[in-house]
């Protein structure tokens, strides 16, 4: 079945430094692929989106490249905040599970002034 | 402005009390769902419906048990709560036209004693 393994955290970083956070599936079909946010006590949001191979999916500084060769989609934001302290989710919607996602286990960020 | 929207936020029951959690959408989506949220497990899938009357069971579904209604509601129920059910849980929904994005409600934090 469809999976998500994202790097484990947690992770802890100084303002303006780099952020990677790795992601890799397993899918059959064509997923498309997300990563979310959740801000504390808050639900999930919409970080980005690619929907096929080779997309990059940006938003707010943050950008996800869709590697199917590597099944990855890994996130990267060239210089953090302290705003973006939160859990991030990588997840997919499979070819084959019309509207439903696969989330991996999150990762939290903390970002120290 | 569309939204979603999950009552009670906060829930503590006793252990074998039948508890329900309401979600309701305001988007006029088709697809509904519920997750819980658990550290190290990431959002895990318990129930979800691609329309009225339609209700099928996800990765986790033992002990739950919904029903759809109408559009706009899915309610969750615990038939007989369980200390494994402390959780908080999420309601999402989505349809074809958002490209599967999924559109989260704030979360309800269940505590089971």
């Amino acid at each position: 079945g469809d999976s998500v393994t994202q790097m484990e955290g947690p992770v802890t970083l100084s303002e303006e430094a780099f952020l990677t956070i790795n992601c890799t599936y397993t899918a059959t079909g064509y997923p498309s692929l997300f990563w979310y946010v959740q801000y504390p006590g808050e639900g999930l949001q919409l970080l980005l989106k690619a929907t096929k191979a080779d997309d990059k999916g940006s938003n707010k500084g943050f950008e996800a490249t869709y590697r199917k060769e590597t099944t990855s989609f890994h996130l990267e934001k060239g210089s953090v905040q302290v705003s973006d302290s939160a859990v991030y989710f990588c997840a997919l919607r499979g070819g084959t599970s019309y509207g439903k996602l696969t989330f991996g286990q999150g990762t939290i960020l903390t970002v120290h002034p | 402005d569309a939204e979603i929207t999950q009552s009670p936020r906060h829930k503590i029951t006793e252990t074998g009390r039948q508890v329900t959690l309401a979600c309701h959408q305001t988007w006029n989506h088709n697809n509904m769902f519920w997750y819980r949220q658990d550290l190290g497990h990431g959002l895990r899938l318990i129930h979800y419906s691609y329309g009225v009357q339609d209700t099928n069971k996800g990765e986790v579904s033992d002990g739950y048990s919904v029903s759809r209604s109408n559009t706009e509601d899915l309610p969750l129920t615990l038939e007989s709560a369980a200390s494994s059910q402390t959780s908080v849980y999420f309601c999402a929904s989505s349809d074809r036209v958002a490209g599967g994005q999924q559109f989260f409600g704030p979360g309800t934090r269940l505590t089971v004693l």
